[in-house]
């Protein structure tokens, strides 16, 4: 079975600094998706980046990259020039290439400070 | 200008005592999802509609079952709640079954709490 894990509960930023946020995951397949959301308090979730395995090129969006290592299975979120309105919950997620669920791992409490 | 829209916010229930939860969409999306996040754990996809296609995830308890009486509404249905019950439940939307290729769109939760 696949599974995502998340290994920092807790991070916190001060404004305009880069932070990473880790995620490693298990899986036999070799195509599949994964992707990095965001909650904000008392907000819906959104999704901020999206990367497809068989692509070697990481996934940029803004602000945002990730840096994927397939063989080591890790997908490593980083946040550039960090804003207030980044304080989230973080959650990595994975689907198979034809998968219909998301499999989230535990997310990581991102918290940016002035 | 809301898109995936769950009522109540917050929902207060007795141990044994239905309730239901409500999702609505303004997408016009095929494909509607309800998860379940227990506090500091990962969200869990319960079930889902494609269409009017309901699909059960193997582990989801029977006390939860799902209605779906049109495109834009969702109805989450838990018989007899249990204090494990006691989470937030997300409505996700997306316009096409597959998870990797179709952005899934997520309301705000509602949050339930069982006395």
């Amino acid at each position: 079975a696949q599974t995502v894990t998340q290994s920092q509960p807790e991070m916190s930023v001060q404004e305009a600094e880069t932070v990473t946020l880790s995620c490693t995951y298990d899986t036999s397949e070799s195509n599949y998706y994964l992707f990095w959301y965001k909650q904000p308090p008392s907000r819906q979730m959104i999704l901020v980046i999206r990367q497809e395995a068989y692509k070697q090129q990481n996934a940029t969006e803004n602000r945002f990259s990730v840096n994927f290592q397939k063989a080591a299975k890790s997908f490593s979120l980083k946040i550039s020039d960090s804003q207030l309105g980044d304080t989230a919950m973080y959650f990595c997620a994975y689907t198979n290439i034809a998968g219909t669920a998301l499999i989230f791992g535990k997310g990581t409490t991102l918290s940016v400070s002035s | 200008d809301a898109m995936v829209i769950q009522n109540p916010r917050y929902q207060v229930t007795q141990f044994g005592k239905p309730v239901t939860l409500s999702c609505s969409q303004t997408l016009n999306h095929n494909v509607m999802y309800w998860y379940q996040q227990k506090s500091s754990q990962a969200p869990k996809l319960l079930f889902h509609y494609y269409d009017k296609d309901f699909n059960n995830e193997a582990d989801t308890p029977d006390n939860f079952q799902s209605r779906r009486p049109n495109t834009s509404f969702c109805f989450l249905d838990i018989r007899s709640p249990g204090l494990g019950d006691a989470a937030m439940y997300l409505c996700a939307t997306s316009r096409a079954i597959l998870a990797g290729q179709e952005t899934q769109y997520f309301g705000p939760g509602t949050r339930l709490l069982v006395l």
